[in-house]
């Protein structure tokens, strides 16, 4: 079992629309990544968050990306309004040197 | 920056065949290094990580890596494959002896085992 659980696991969206992808881990860390694999690419870095504050981000994660801890335990990813080439894998993990990776949110906008 | 290279995008064998994956990074400073895996359907799972100490390591379901140092290369082997090895395997780093914990992955290599 994965420490870190996501939902939805499938999120089929329309073009524009809002989407928020969230992360539960099983156990309370510091430290939080999200990445994203566009189909037949490449898992890219997007955003860490440590201590609730974003540390570092990618240039991927522009202004319609944000991600949020809204009650102490579950983190969450929006994309404001959602483009074709955002349709991807979004994984979430728990990490320190070592990442621990969830299922994945497979995002697909029409 | 670090940037991971994987030879093969994919690979066919038949069970009980050896096998080898490729993988090469580029960065200059101390390097933590790991394997993962993706069954269909499920999340990234570990395989096996490097951080120090002997280059040749073990990791879960008989795999094993081995890290060059003066290759920048971190190969996966395992002897003999069966049919549940068929996934996508993942090299990846970070840098090493930092806080610095985002990994850079290669762009994977689909494995796939005939029974």
């Amino acid at each position: 079992e994965p420490e870190v659980t996501q939902t939805p696991s499938h999120q089929v969206t329309q073009m524009g629309q809002e989407v928020i992808l969230r992360c539960v881990p099983i156990s309370n860390h510091l430290y939080f990544y999200w990445y994203r694999q566009i189909l037949g690419q490449k898992v890219e870095f997007l955003v860490s968050f440590y201590n609730n504050e974003i540390s570092e981000k990618s240039e991927i994660f522009d202004d319609q990306f944000s991600v949020e801890r809204p009650d102490g335990s579950n983190f969450t990813l929006k994309i404001r309004s959602t483009k074709l080439e955002d349709s991807a894998m979004y994984f979430c993990a728990r990490q320190g040197a070592e990442a621990f990776f969830g299922q994945g949110t497979r995002l697909t906008v029409v | 920056a670090q940037s991971v290279s994987q030879h093969n995008h994919h690979v066919i064998l038949s069970e009980a065949a050896s096998l080898e994956l490729g993988c090469n990074y580029s960065y200059g400073g101390t390097v933590n290094l790991f394997w993962y895996v993706q069954y269909p359907g499920q999340h990234l799972q570990l395989l096996l990580k490097y951080f120090s100490g002997d280059p040749l390591v073990k990791g879960i379901k008989g795999f094993e890596a081995e890290f060059i140092k003066s290759k920048f290369s971190f190969n996966l082997r395992k002897p003999s494959v069966q049919w549940s090895d068929t996934a996508e395997y993942f090299c990846a780093v970070n840098a090493g002896g930092s806080n610095d914990y985002k990994l850079s992955f290669g762009a994977g290599t689909t494995v796939t085992v005939r029974a």
